[in-house]
């Protein structure tokens, strides 16, 4: 495993589209979290999740966006009737199951959503 | 809340430069203290980290000091290449539960030859 693998890499979809965006952890890694970045801006914090629980959702906006995290297979981000402020880069990120102080996230090389 | 203030970029510089690129946070306690890196159409890679109060990160000739009494963490590097250029993002881990970085707003950095 060479480390926390997304995607799609780049995905169109027209205005009331559904969008999801796969990302599949490290080897031994637990704990998953999602972030969005939109143009010419930092990375802000959606949601963090562990298997078949969502821990702190506290970014996530209220309405179309939801993240699961399943026994099996990858955590998926799914936001239903896109719109064009949706269109930004959404990085995925894991770490292990342990906290510590320690521990750094490591990051998935991010799924581009453009909406048209 | 916490939160971390970068300097605005972009910062244009001539290769062989010296490099600092500001960081300074608000957060209670003692923080972990992040610097990442994201190169053209990448994803985020950590440059270096520092724990606590004092510790230096360093890493690629990169460096950042863990300054408790300003709150700062700035990046420095004494002589860039053009191979630097990419977008660096100050970033914080709260000492409480929990593994959620709070990120600054990045700074872009360009390096002509």
């Amino acid at each position: 495993n060479a480390g926390v693998m997304q995607n799609p890499r780049h995905l169109v979809r027209r205005r009331g589209q559904e969008a999801r965006l796969r990302c599949s952890p490290m080897k031994g890694h637990s704990h998953v979290y999602w972030y969005r970045q939109l143009p010419e801006e930092g990375l802000k914090f959606m949601v963090y999740l562990q298997k078949e629980n969502i821990i702190d959702e506290s970014g996530m906006p209220k309405e179309r966006f939801s993240a699961e995290f399943p026994k099996e297979g990858p955590s998926i981000l799914r936001i239903q009737q896109v719109v064009r402020g949706d269109s930004a880069a959404y990085f995925c990120a894991s770490s292990p199951p342990h906290l510590s102080r320690a521990n750094v996230l490591t990051f998935g090389a991010g799924s581009r959503l453009t909406v048209l | 809340g916490d939160s971390v203030t970068q300097m605005e970029g972009p910062v244009t510089l001539s290769e062989e430069a010296f490099l600092t690129i500001n960081c300074t946070y608000t957060a209670t306690g003692y923080p972990s203290l992040f610097w990442y890196v994201q190169y053209p159409g990448e994803g985020l890679q950590l440059l270096l980290k520092a724990t606590k109060a004092d510790d230096k990160g360093s890493n690629k000739g990169f460096e950042a000091t863990y300054r408790k009494e300003t709150t700062s963490f700035h990046l420095e590097k004494g002589s860039v290449q053009v191979s630097d250029s990419a977008v660096y993002f100050c970033a914080l881990l709260p000492n409480n539960a929990g593994n959620m970085l709070t990120f600054g707003g990045g700074t872009r950095l360009m390096v002509k030859p």
